[in-house]
């Protein structure tokens, strides 16, 4: 079956420093790929996404670029802000018959010191 | 647009109680969707609809029950609710799948306790 794996939490970074959050994937087929950003208190929204292989989503100074032959879609960003402390999702939709359904994986803490 | 709502935001349950969770989106989405938030976890999908009068079985539908009577609305039901149900509830929504998603649009949640 489809899975995604993050790399454990928390992440804990003084501002401006540089965010890695790995994420890995196995699916069959072609998936597409999100992160997802949970801020305290509210629900998930779309950070970026991709949908094939060597794409590179981008929003908000956060990249991440859909990697097949690694099967991952790491996401960074250069310099980060308090602002950014939040829950991170890595996401895949396999498509076809999936009816839009999301696999996610277990979410990154990320909390950001001034 | 108020995109997708949920009601209510907290509820604090009995073991036995039985309660029913209300979602809502004015989009004209045709899926939708409810999902646990555990620690650790990440997501988990409950139950979902491909469209009115249609439901499906997720991940974890065990001691739910759902119904979607009108396209706008998605309602997740527990008729006997357990301890092991005390989680964060999301409602989710999009428009038709198929060979790519655009993104689900997600309600802000509703933080169950069952004592």
């Amino acid at each position: 079956g489809n899975s995604v794996t993050q790399m454990e939490g928390p992440v804990t970074l003084s501002e401006e420093a540089f965010l890695t959050i790995n994420c890995t994937y196995t699916a069959t087929g072609y998936p597409s790929l999100f992160w997802y950003v949970q801020y305290p208190g509210e629900g998930l929204q779309l950070l970026l996404k991709a949908t094939k292989a060597d794409d590179k989503g981008s929003n908000k100074g956060f990249e991440a670029t859909y990697r097949k032959e690694t099967t991952s879609f790491h996401l960074e960003k250069g310099s980060v802000q308090v602002s950014d402390s939040a829950v991170y999702f890595c996401a895949l939709y396999a498509g076809g018959t999936s009816y839009g359904k999301l696999t996610f994986g277990q979410g990154t803490i990320l909390t950001v010191h001034p | 647009n108020a995109g997708v709502t949920q009601t209510p935001k907290f509820r604090v349950l009995k073991t036995g109680q039985s309660m029913t969770l209300l979602c809502a989106q004015d989009m004209n989405h045709e899926y939708m969707y409810w999902y646990r938030q555990d620690p650790g976890m990440g997501l988990r999908l409950i139950h979902y609809s491909v469209g009115e009068g249609t439901t499906a079985k997720g991940e974890v539908p065990d001691g739910y029950n759902v119904s979607r009577l009108k396209k706008q609305n998605f309602l997740l039901g527990l008729e006997s609710a357990a301890p092991s149900q005390t989680s964060v509830y999301f409602c989710a929504s999009t428009y038709s799948g198929g060979r790519t998603l655009n993104e689900q649009f997600f309600g802000p949640g509703t933080r169950l306790t069952v004592l």
